[in-house]
């Protein structure tokens, strides 16, 4: 069964670190676009960041320079480094797997939506 | 970054009534005269998102054929045929053509 388990949250003052962990069963996080989306409480979903198979990067704004995405191919894990952490990032974090599809004829991905979610580790930034 | 605002922002709806929700985008989402990269996911109480559409219109794998997509260019529209109770929950739109992602604000459903 295809499944991404996140990890690693937790509480942690402001301007602390903290690493969450997307661990995939049945699903190469290699060989799929990978993304982060987090959830503050009662409020709506926001895209974080994003790493393609070939290991582009891509973030928020707000959280440019301070969050690192990146994966361990031979533990099949997604991961995001959280630096600086700010107390309105108390969130639940999610990792999604992009569905794409090769289509031959246009020699192009197309994008089928974030098919596969992980049931989200919580973060909690306070003193 | 691509604006994706959603309305109304809640709606109570009587079972086996229908329901509609609509996200508007600040640009086109056509991506390659292809497909329009708007996807719907269903976030039901407790639970992490599921995706419902993408491409706008067409249902992803296990969705029930009473949920339809629909729209083009920058407006776009989830409808339930007949609102069912498992069907709570708050709906969202997201942009896949850019990044940054942006989802839109959320619709609450729920049953009268």
């Amino acid at each position: 069964e295809v499944q991404l388990v996140e990890s690693g949250g937790g509480l942690i003052q402001p301007g602390g670190s903290l690493r969450l962990s997307c661990a995939a069963s049945d699903l190469s996080v290699s060989d799929n676009y990978m993304n982060w989306v987090r959830q503050a409480p009662g409020m709506g979903l926001e895209w974080v960041s994003g790493i393609y198979p070939g290991g582009s990067t891509y973030y928020a704004d707000s959280v440019k320079g301070r969050f690192t995405i990146s994966r361990d191919i031979a533990k099949n894990t997604l991961y995001l480094q959280m630096n600086s952490l700010r107390a309105e990032e108390t969130a639940v974090y999610y990792c999604a797997r992009d569905r794409r599809v090769y289509d031959r004829s246009a020699q192009a991905y197309y994008y089928y939506g974030m098919d596969v979610w992980g049931q989200g580790t919580t973060v909690t930034v306070a003193s | 970054d691509i604006v994706m605002t959603q309305s109304p922002l809640s709606l109570s709806v009587t079972p086996g009534e229908p329901a509609s929700i609509s996200c508007r985008s600040s640009q086109s989402l056509l991506h390659s005269n292809v497909y329009y990269s708007l996807d719907w996911y269903l976030q039901k109480p407790g639970q992490s998102p599921q995706l419902l559409i993408y491409w706008g219109s067409n249902r992803a794998s296990g969705v029930p054929d009473r949920f339809r997509g629909s729209g083009s260019g920058t407006d776009f529209t989830l409808k339930i045929s007949r609102v069912e109770a498992e069907d709570v929950g708050v709906y969202y739109c997201m942009q896949g053509l850019q990044t940054p992602r942006t989802f839109g604000q959320g619709t609450k459903v729920e049953i009268k």
